[in-house]
């Protein structure tokens, strides 16, 4: 149980396109989905909470026009990484975590290049 | 600042041995701690968590035991295999209490046959 998938696993987009990234609960309703970024050998950096329902909190320093969150059922929640640069190039993973419980469940990642 | 140490060098030890990571934090008082695993490309793998009134934990091989007074937690890994080599991440739960983790960098274990 408690299984996190992403979608897609990798991508590759020029520069100034956007890019949507899908992080579904496969089975399990997730009230709280959470975004991160990782840097190669560095460790996961939380860009923002995720509340189904309700706007994304950020964290700060991350641009919440640029990495747009949306949330819309208790199973799904996407990133938008708009007008993307090289510098948003990236491994980018989602979590879940069930309503009552500490432990967080990610997804398997996606790498994003843009070029 | 808040912040998570993890030990930044590779862990290399023979397979059978016990594997020992180390975690030490500083300016927190969480009130859990996590362990997680992560493989190349890959998102994390939670393993285990440790309450503030808990000493210490296990599940199958894995041990954890969590020193608030040290600001320490220790993971281990008994009759280690070439399969347990990956990257262990542990994580506190930010500002003490909430749902969002902060991750220590990670180390890396290999286990060699």
């Amino acid at each position: 149980g408690a299984v996190v998938s992403q979608h897609p696993s990798r991508v590759i987009c020029k520069s100034g396109t956007s890019v949507k990234i899908e992080c579904r609960s496969l089975d399990f309703q997730a009230t709280t989905m959470f975004w991160y970024r990782q840097f190669p050998k560095k460790s996961l950096m939380l860009m923002a909470t995720s509340n189904e329902g309700s706007k994304a909190t950020y964290e700060q320093g991350v641009e919440k026009d640029k990495f747009l969150i949306n949330h819309a059922s208790l199973t799904l929640s996407t990133l938008t990484v708009t007008s993307a640069h090289p510098e948003d190039s990236s491994f980018y993973i989602c979590s879940a975590s069930l309503a009552g419980e500490n432990e967080q469940y990610f997804g398997p990642g996606t790498r994003l290049t843009v070029t | 600042s808040q912040k998570i140490e993890q030990n930044s060098e590779a862990l290399n030890i023979q397979e059978g041995k016990t594997a020992t990571l180390t975690c030490n934090y500083t300016n927190y008082s969480p009130a859990y701690l996590q362990w997680y695993r992560q493989d190349p490309g890959r998102g994390p793998v939670f393993l285990l968590l440790i309450r503030e009134n808990e000493k210490e934990k296990r599940k199958e091989r894995l041990k954890v035991t969590f020193d608030t007074t040290l600001k320490q937690s220790l993971f281990h890994i008994t009759a280690s295999q070439p399969a347990d080599s990956a990257t262990y991440l542990c994580a506190l739960v930010r500002g003490g209490y909430g749902n969002k983790l902060v991750f220590g960098a990670g180390t890396i274990l290999r286990v060699k046959s």
